[in-house]
């Protein structure tokens, strides 16, 4: 069965730092991944996805992410994080008209 | 450009008591529309799924139906709430149609549901 998973239920970094949030993912195929952000009480955001060709996936607000099919990763990341970027952060496969999707990570920035 | 629309933002019922949710999408046709449900501000349960109107799949038997009476109209229904109905609805699409867009979900606002 296809699964995505997210392993940091939470991650803090400071303003200004660079900041990483995990996905693994196991799917048949090639996969379609994909990044949404959640702010409190609201919908989810498309950031990114990748399809195919370069591993490197740029998206919304300033963040990219990278696939890497050997260590089946789609790690989402910003070279300087802002307060702003706390929320909660999805990671998520595409598989036959359906979005199977990660637990999520909180992503907390500190001044 | 496309808009998805959710109504109501936020709902408090008596258990036993019946529920429908809204959710309409402007500027694409022939969506295809999901329900989800968050419980406790993390992970998003897929409740139902429609490729077209009249086409619903659903992925968990539970409490809940949804119905496409229109192209981009998607109802969540309950005939008798219970406690455990209680969370964060959201409505998505996804273009069937354009170029360059296929498979990427779009969430609405969703509506938070309390059920007493």
């Amino acid at each position: 069965a296809q699964s995505v998973a997210q392993p940091e239920d939470q991650v803090n970094v400071a303003e200004g730092n660079p900041l990483t949030v995990k996905c693994t993912y196991s799917v048949s195929g090639n996969p379609y991944l994909f990044w949404y952000v959640q702010y409190p009480n609201r919908g989810l955001q498309f950031l990114l996805k990748y399809i195919t060709g370069d591993n490197l996936v740029k998206g919304s607000y300033g963040f990219e992410a990278e696939f890497n099919k050997s260590q089946t990763s789609f790690h989402l990341k910003k070279p300087s994080a802002l307060v702003s970027d706390s929320a909660l952060y999805f990671c998520a496969s595409d598989s036959s008209y359906k979005l199977i999707f990660g637990s999520g990570t909180r992503l907390l920035v500190r001044p | 450009s496309q808009t998805i629309h959710q109504w109501p933002a936020t709902l408090v019922q008596p258990v036993g008591s019946p529920l429908s949710l809204e959710c309409t999408v402007e500027g694409t046709s022939n969506p295809n529309l999901y329900w989800y449900r968050q419980a406790a501000g993390r992970g998003l349960q897929l409740l139902f799924y429609s490729v077209g109107i009249g086409q619903i799949s659903s992925e968990v038997p539970q409490n809940l139906s949804a119905s496409r009476p229109q192209d981009r109209q998607f109802i969540l229904s309950s005939k008798k709430l219970l406690l455990s109905d209680s969370g964060f609805y959201l409505c998505a699409w996804e273009s069937s149609i354009i170029a360059g867009e296929a498979d990427t979900q779009y969430f609405g606002p969703g509506t938070r549901l309390t059920v007493l």
